[in-house]
């Protein structure tokens, strides 16, 4: 069973600060998604990645993918109270279905 | 964009009683469905994945005849819980891969179950 950890599991900041979100894996994924998600609702998702090393950037929020395909960041710019919420990082199975997804980190921005 | 819906958002039930949720895709067809099971401040947990016209698989630990899954068209999927029991109160989460490959996956947007 391949398995996503996902650090930090929670976070605290004050508004205009930076942070780093990690998920790694000791398998290697087809992709990985990103998802953010808010209290009573279902994940909405941000970015899939698919190249080894490859980044994306949406806005203030950066994507990168491991050379190896086996691990993901999300790196987040001058944070703001709107970006507060759910971030799960989810890997597809490869030669499966199956999306995998890292325990989540809880991300709360401080005005 | 590819939207799947989900009903409905909130139910609440006696102990003992089946509740039904539907997970329709209302602008691509979705031959493989996956319901999850979310618990506060926790991450997802796929519970099974529909396939439409054939039985669902589910994953270990989860009683296939207690949360029926049927998937009888291309655009809609359904979760029993039957006999439902307050540990059985949680979010549930449809979702459904809109493109082949690796294009991610939409999701509803969950339903509430509160079973008391």
């Amino acid at each position: 069973t391949q398995l996503l950890e996902q650090s930090p599991q929670f976070l605290s900041i004050q508004e205009g600060e930076n942070l780093t979100v990690y998920c790694n894996s000791s398998s290697v994924f087809s992709s990985l998604q990103w998802y953010r998600q808010e209290p009573g609702e279902g994940p909405v998702l941000l970015v899939t990645v698919v190249t080894g090393g490859e980044v994306k950037k949406l806005k203030r929020l950066t994507f990168q993918f491991g050379d190896a395909r086996k691990d993901s960041s999300l790196h987040i710019t001058a944070a703001q109270p709107g970006d507060t919420g759910l971030y799960l990082c989810a890997g597809a199975e490869t030669g499966g279905f199956k999306t995998i997804f890292g325990a989540g980190t809880r991300l709360f921005v401080k005005a | 964009g590819a939207v799947v819906s989900q009903h409905p958002s909130r139910v609440i039930c006696k102990s003992g009683t089946s509740v039904k949720i539907e997970c329709r895709s209302l602008d691509f067809q979705a031959t493989t469905m996956f319901w999850y099971r979310q618990f506060p401040k926790q991450s997802l947990m796929l519970m099974a994945t529909s396939n439409e016209g054939s039985k669902a698989t589910y994953e270990q630990g989860v009683e296939k005849d207690k949360f029926l899954i049927n998937h009888a068209s291309l655009t809609l999927s359904t979760l029993t819980v039957t006999s439902a029991h307050p540990e059985d109160s949680s979010f549930y989460i449809c979702s459904a891969r809109y493109l082949t490959g690796t294009d991610g996956y939409t999701f509803g947007s969950g339903t509430r179950l509160t079973v008391v």
